[in-house]
């Protein structure tokens, strides 16, 4: 079946550091790929998204690019803010079909950023 | 327009006992879908609703059922409530043939 793979955390940053999440998953078809984002004691935020190979997702500065080649969408930000502490989710949808799609999603990767 | 809202926020429960949860999807949604995500892992995949019927299901038990309504609100309920059911229980809205969806805050089940 369908799986996300994440780079295992926790990640400690210092404010104004680069950021690269590792995603790497396996599936069947071609699925579309999300980032979602999930700040304490809140429900999950989609932070940006990609549905086919070499589509590029950007968001309030963070970045991630549908690999096929690699099956990888790794997540970048160029500098990063305390307030982007938070846990950061991988996950795609299988293939789309008349009544919606489901989400497969890594376990997370929790992200502390020092000022 | 309203986002996904989800009653109650906290519960807490006893092994054996039964619970309803209840989701309003964002306005115009008409699939709603539900996830488990026990403490510090991802989400599960649980079920989705879509004409107030199920279309899809992860790997849970019966006792898990659910609902969804002619307004697309829907309900999750759990049988015989185990200590494991213990999760922040997350309900999704997407348009049909969407790829996206919208997350409600969560209810956070206890089981003592």
């Amino acid at each position: 079946g369908d799986s996300v793979t994440q780079m295992e955390g926790p990640v400690t940053l210092s404010e104004e550091a680069f950021l690269t999440i590792n995603c790497t998953y396996t599936a069947t078809g071609y699925p579309s790929l999300f980032w979602y984002v999930q700040y304490p004691g809140e429900g999950l935020q989609l932070l940006l998204k990609a549905t086919k190979a070499d589509d590029k997702g950007s968001n309030k500065g963070f970045e991630a690019t549908y690999r096929k080649e690699t099956t990888s969408f790794h997540l970048e930000k160029g500098s990063v803010q305390v307030s982007d502490s938070a846990v950061y989710f991988c996950a795609l949808s299988d293939e789309e079909e008349t009544s919606g799609s489901r989400l497969t999603f890594g376990e997370g990767t929790q992200l502390t950023v020092n000022p | 327009e309203t986002g996904v809202t989800q009653s109650p926020t906290h519960l807490i429960k006893t092994r054996g006992q039964q619970v309803t949860l209840r989701c309003s999807s964002q306005s115009g949604h008409n699939t709603v879908s539900w996830y488990q995500q026990a403490l510090g892992q991802g989400p599960q995949f649980i079920f989705q609703y879509y004409r107030e019927e199920e279309n899809g299901r992860g790997n849970f038990p019966p006792r898990f059922s659910g609902l969804q309504f002619p307004n697309y609100s829907s309900e999750l309920n759990v049988n015989a409530l185990e200590l494991d059911d213990s999760a922040l229980y997350l309900c999704a809205s997407s348009l049909v043939g969407a790829i996206t969806q919208y997350f409600g805050p969560g209810t956070r089940l206890t089981v003592l």
